[in-house]
C-alpha cells in the first residue's frame, strides 16, 4: 500500500498569509495526485488533480506542485472561508488512499 | 445540476448486512467509474471500493474486501455498496462519488451514516 503523509498536522495562520501544505508518498505515484477540502459537516470538495490542475471553479490562489513522492498545496493568501482540512488523495493502479489530512486553523 | 444521493444507512447490529445506493443525476452516469468512501466520526477519508464504467472491473480496500461488495445498474443511474458481516469499525459517513477526472474524485454526494452497534 502507497502510505501518503501529510504535514504539518495543523498549520495556524491568520487570513492574508500563505498557507503551504505538504503530502510526501511512500512510492511514487507519477503525477496521480489529488488535493481536497472538506469543511465541517460537508462533503470533501475537490481542489486540485494530476498534481497540479485546478478542479472546475478553484480559484487561481489555490495551486499544486510536485511528482513522484514529494507533493506541496499552497494557498498563496488565505481567505475566510479557506479553514477548513484538506487531504491528498493517490491512485496506484485500482487502489486509491487518502492522507490523513491537514488542518488550517485561524491562529 | 450535477448530483449524488446517498441513502441506505441506519444502525444496525454487528455481524448484520445494509446495502447502500447512490442515486446520480445530471451527467452521463453509464460512462464513468464511480466510488465508495467512508469517514468514521472525527477521522479521516478512507477509500473503499472502486466499479469501472460498466462495472466489469471492481477493487476493494483490504478492509473491507470479502465483505463490501459494489455494483451498479446503469439502467436506473444507481451506485450499490453490499455491506456484510459488518463490524463495529465500519461505523462512519459513506460517499458516492465520480471519477470523472483522472484519478481524482470529482462530484460526491452529501453522505448517509452507518452505525454498527448493540
Amino acid at each position: 500500500e502507497n502510505v501518503l503523509t501529510q504535514s504539518p498536522a495543523t498549520l495556524s495562520l491568520s487570513p492574508g498569509e500563505r498557507a503551504t501544505l505538504s503530502c510526501r508518498a511512500s512510492q511514487s505515484v507519477s503525477n496521480y495526485l489529488a488535493w481536497y477540502q472538506q469543511k465541517p459537516g460537508q462533503a470533501p470538495k475537490l481542489l486540485i488533480y494530476d498534481a497540479s490542475n485546478r478542479a472546475t471553479g478553484i480559484p487561481a490562489r489555490f495551486s499544486g506542485s510536485g511528482s513522484g513522492t514529494d507533493f506541496t498545496l499552497t494557498i498563496s493568501s488565505l481567505e475566510p472561508e479557506d479553514f477548513a482540512v484538506y487531504y491528498c488523495q493517490q491512485r496506484n493502479n485500482w487502489l486509491w488512499t487518502f492522507g490523513q489530512g491537514t488542518k488550517v486553523e485561524i491562529k | 445540476q450535477v448530483q449524488l444521493v446517498e441513502s441506505g444507512g441506519g444502525v444496525v447490529q454487528p455481524g448484520r448486512s445494509l446495502r447502500l445506493s447512490c442515486v446520480v443525476s445530471g451527467f452521463t452516469f453509464s460512462n464513468y467509474g464511480m466510488h465508495w468512501v467512508r469517514q468514521a466520526p472525527g477521522k479521516g477519508l478512507e477509500w473503499v471500493a472502486v466499479i469501472s464504467y460498466d462495472g466489469s472491473k471492481k477493487d476493494y480496500a483490504d478492509s473491507v474486501k470479502g465483505r463490501f461488495t459494489i455494483s451498479r445498474d446503469n439502467s436506473k443511474n444507481t451506485l450499490y455498496l453490499q455491506m456484510n458481516s459488518l463490524r463495529a469499525e465500519d461505523t462512519a459517513v459513506y460517499y458516492c462519488a465520480a471519477w470523472r477526472v483522472s484519478s481524482a474524485f470529482d462530484i460526491w454526494g452529501q453522505g448517509t451514516m452507518v452505525t454498527v452497534s448493540s
